[in-house]
């Protein structure tokens, strides 16, 4: 497996709560990205990261919001937890001209009661 | 607007038969199409691109521009070949699109 971590691995918390995920590499790639799988859904792409302080919106960025300070590290917040955000968060990164190529993290799974 | 669609939740074959897991999408553009396979406990990884035109544990998929398809296909499955397939499309930018996935169950 790539170098790719996410922390914590499982999450519970409360709707209204602030929730942060971390997606730490050693690649050192430049693109990260971070996808939600639901069940009929697929993976759908959150947001991405094209280098350090430099991202844009995905499909489905609307409460959610990211930070990448270092090229290792790609932040994802969810300000304020909603119910229809339990799911589960990969993170992916890729290398700079082959984008298609995505190698994923472990997932981490967040239930919002 | 980009879309994959998967029409098959679960495909259930018997060890040997072959299998088709079908895709379709909808872009106006030119895409890349990409086969992504999740095996138990195993993280999600690249099985093919259809620019390469190769075939990755048997599997094999054509581009059909005129029928917008990609579907992914094995003359014979194996056992271990059981997995979560995800058929995605690159257009534009790097918005990468996925489909809903398709639950592949090989049967002894």
């Amino acid at each position: 497996d790539a170098g790719i971590t996410q922390s914590p691995r499982h999450k519970v918390t409360e709707t209204g709560t602030p929730v942060t995920l971390r997606c730490h590499q050693t690649e050192n790639h430049r693109y990260m990205y971070w996808y939600r799988q639901d069940p009929g859904h697929g993976l759908r792409l959150i947001h991405y990261s094209y280098g350090v302080k430099d991202t844009d919106k995905g499909e489905v960025s609307d409460g959610y919001s990211v930070s990448r300070s270092k090229t290792e590290d790609f932040l994802l917040t969810l300000e304020s937890a909603t119910s229809s955000q339990t799911s589960v968060y990969f993170c992916a990164i890729s290398e700079a001209g082959r984008t298609y190529e995505q190698y994923f993290g472990p997932g981490t799974r967040l239930t919002v009661t | 607007a980009q879309r994959v669609t998967q029409p098959e939740k679960l495909l259930s074959v018997f060890k040997g038969a072959p299998v088709e897991l079908k895709c379709n999408y909808s872009y106006s553009g030119s895409p890349e199409l990409f086969w992504y396979v999740q095996y138990s406990r195993q993280r999600l990884q690249l099985l093919l691109r259809h620019i390469s035109r190769e075939s990755i544990k048997g599997f094999t998929a054509d581009l059909n521009k005129g029928e917008t398809s990609f579907h992914l296909k094995k003359p014979f499955a194996q056992e271990e070949d059981s997995a979560m397939y995800y058929c995605a499309l690159s257009g534009a930018g790097q918005n990468f699109v996925f489909g809903p996935g398709t639950r592949l169950s090989v049967l002894p």
